[in-house]
């Protein structure tokens, strides 16, 4: 069964630093990866995807993806951090089936310093 | 295009007492999905809907959950009767067709709180 593993379950990091966020995933054939950001009190907005083709993927609010199928990864990185980037962050496989439904990671909690 | 919209925002019941959610997907989205996120954890699917039909509600707890999507619309979920463990975030979402790789549109939640 597939799985998402997010190691890190909090992150501070000082405003304009880079960041790294970590993703692993377990998934038999070449999987749909997606990226959610999540602010409090509100839903889930898709940051970025991965199908297939490039496995440099740019998504919204200069995040971007790299998957790497030799190491199961698709983390998630930002060249210089803003302060309205604290957040949780999920990432998420999609499941056997063509289905649509999604299996998520526990999330990464961002914390942002001034 | 209007958002995912969800209510009541936040619900406060007591043990044994039933509760109900309402779903309005995006415009002309054919897929409904229903999770759950309990605090400090990711969303977990508990039902997902291609139009009217249920996909999977393989993790939904039928004992005393139930959801319904009458005309392929709106959707409501029901809890009945409440425990504890049900705490959580109720979250909805939608997508153009329940096929792999497209991306799901959340709502804001429901946030229930069971005393």
């Amino acid at each position: 069964a597939q799985s998402v593993t997010q190691p890190d379950i909090h992150i501070t990091v000082s405003e304009g630093a880079s960041l790294e966020l970590r993703c692993n995933y377990s998934y038999g054939a070449t999987p749909y990866l997606f990226w959610y950001v999540q602010s409090p009190g509100q839903g889930l907005q898709l940051l970025l995807k991965y199908f297939s083709g490039d496995t440099l993927v740019q998504g919204i609010k200069g995040f971007e993806a790299e998957f790497k199928r030799s190491q199961s990864s698709f983390n998630l990185r930002k060249p210089s951090v803003h302060w309205s980037d604290a957040a949780e962050y999920f990432c998420a496989v999609g499941a056997d089936g063509n289905t649509g439904k999604l299996i998520f990671g526990q999330g990464t909690t961002l914390q942002v310093k001034p | 295009e209007a958002g995912v919209a969800q209510s009541p925002r936040y619900k406060i019941i007591e043990k044994r007492q039933s509760v109900a959610f309402w779903c309005n997907p995006i415009s002309g989205h054919a897929t409904l999905y229903w999770y759950q996120q309990i605090l400090g954890q990711g969303p977990k699917l508990l039902i997902q809907f291609q139009n009217n039909g249920v996909v999977d509600d393989s993790q939904l707890p039928k004992d005393r959950f139930s959801a319904e999507r009458l005309k392929g619309v709106d959707s409501t979920l029901k809890i009945q009767p409440a425990k504890l463990e049900d705490s959580a975030v109720y979250l909805c979402a939608s997508s153009r067709s329940g096929t792999g790789g497209q991306p799901q549109h959340f709502g804001d939640g429901t946030r229930l709180s069971i005393l």
